[in-house]
């Protein structure tokens, strides 16, 4: 069974920076794309950024460009985004899902979802 | 960018009713739809992608249609499982974006 579970979310104060992982499991991780989407509380969901399986390209939403980097680990299966200089408006649950549908790293929808993480910055 | 418009952003139906929800894209993206269904505080689930296909395990009371600017998610008959909110997603070219999202009620 194809799991996600993301981690590393919480309380950081404007400015701050938080790491978030996803630790994934019941797939080959390094032939996948994956991606991180984040939702504000009561609004709808936000890609923010896209890695391709082997780590060498990835992708961010301009909101995000600059102060967030997205990695992954093939050899842990985990994939990571540092999130740097962050404002009120970067709050939000953070979900990381994975690519749909078959290995690669194009046509990428979104499936599996990890359950995702709370991410609050406030003063 | 590619922006993802959908329509309506509220619906109110009936248990059985059939039900429409569109996407229009602001430029030509083939066939690069998915759609998902979202209940309060749980990750969203795939319905469809390739803008027509049916994801495993999903009723086939779920279709979706389209290509090019225009795409729709059809709910031929709702049960009360249904009332959730979709969104559309593009995934034809970076930046992916999703629609605005539209929360189906009972009525």
């Amino acid at each position: 069974e194809v799991q996600l579970l993301e981690s590393g979310g919480g309380l950081v104060q404007p400015g701050g920076s938080l790491r978030l992982s996803c630790a994934a499991s019941g797939f080959t991780f390094s032939t996948y794309a994956m991606n991180w989407v984040r939702q504000a509380p009561g609004k709808g969901l936000e890609w923010v950024s896209s890695i391709h399986g082997g780590g060498t390209n990835t992708f961010y939403s301009d909101s995000v460009k600059g102060r967030f980097a997205i990695s992954r680990d093939n050899s842990q299966n985990t994939l990571y985004l540092q999130m740097n200089s962050l404002r009120a408006e970067d709050t939000a649950v953070y979900f990381c899902a994975r690519k749909g549908g078959d290995s690669g790293d194009y046509y990428n929808w979104f499936d599996p979802w990890g359950q995702g993480t709370l991410v609050t910055v406030s003063s | 960018d590619i922006q993802m418009t959908q329509s309506p952003s509220t619906l109110s139906a009936f248990v059985g009713d059939r039900v429409t929800i569109t996407c229009r894209a602001s430029q030509s993206i083939s066939t690069g739809v998915a759609w998902f269904q979202q209940k309060p505080g749980k990750a969203p689930k795939v319905l469809i992608y390739k803008a027509s296909t049916l994801q495993g395990g999903v009723p086939s009371r779920f279709s979706g249609s389209g290509s090019g600017t225009e795409f729709t998610l059809t709910i031929s008959s709702l049960q009360p499982d249904d009332f959730a909110t979709y969104y559309c997603q593009q995934y034809n070219s970076y930046p992916v974006t999703f629609g605005q999202g539209t929360r189906l009620e009972i009525k």
